[in-house]
């Protein structure tokens, strides 16, 4: 069965540059998470959307921005990076409405961005 | 706001005992409860859910039964294999913003099996 997908896997950047995460939902889920790991920590939710519109934010940084596209793959935008949004961020995917909706999210692999 | 404890690591058990990690939780409302496990240098993966009292999930040997009395969703499995090492989380799902459902953590526990 198809999962998440995320891109890239890994991602080095230096302090103040900017990051670009992409997420690709499982086919025919309509909304989407975004999560932050820190090292050692549980996952802090950040933002989600439902049918390209954000639906609800989280602990998610004014540097930080998001979308979904037409075609259901998210976007974290980050800005201005600082050593401490070195992490794994997760995009997770699930079906709100229709046959099989569900409250259950399903986890890409996740980014671990390093800033340095 | 919602919330979830789950007991302190690291575990360390020898191949075949039993595994019990504790989760209690608070939340308004009837959330869904989850496990989900993150093995090293993978993401999250499901384990497990529940979504109403005395619902059981289960699946590889897990279980866990969504207890609303105790407001407990405690993880067994009655003989654990070296390749269960990972870290198990315990979550939940509350509804917010325009019907989406942001799960809450809790911290994480780290089970490793030696043979």
């Amino acid at each position: 069965a198809a999962g998440v997908i995320q891109s890239p896997r890994h991602l080095i950047k230096e302090k103040r540059e900017t990051a670009t995460l992409k997420c690709y939902p499982i086919p025919r889920h309509d909304t989407v998470y975004w999560y932050q790991q820190g090292p050692g920590q549980d996952p802090q939710f950040l933002i989600s959307f439902y049918e390209k519109m954000q639906s609800d934010k989280g602990s998610i940084p004014d540097r930080f921005s998001a979308q979904q596209f037409s075609d259901y793959h998210s976007e974290l935008n980050m800005s201005s990076l600082e050593l401490g949004d070195s992490a794994l961020y997760f995009c997770a995917s699930s079906l709100r409405i229709g046959a099989g909706a569900t409250d259950t999210q399903y986890f890409g692999p996740g980014t671990r961005l390093t800033v340095l | 706001g919602d919330s979830v404890t789950q007991m302190e690591g690291p575990v360390t058990l020898s191949e075949e005992a039993f595994l019990t990690i504790n989760c209690t939780y608070t939340a308004t409302g009837y959330p869904s409860l989850f496990w989900y496990v993150q093995y090293p240098g993978e993401g999250l993966q499901l384990l497990l859910k529940a979504t109403k009292a005395d619902d059981k999930g289960s699946n590889k040997g897990f279980e866990a039964t969504y207890r609303k009395e105790t407001t407990s969703f405690h993880l067994e499995k009655g003989s654990v294999q070296v390749s269960d090492s990972a870290v198990y989380f315990c979550a939940l799902t509350s509804p917010s913003g325009a019907g989406s459902y942001q799960l809450t953590f809790g911290k994480g526990t780290k089970l490793s099996v030696i043979p």
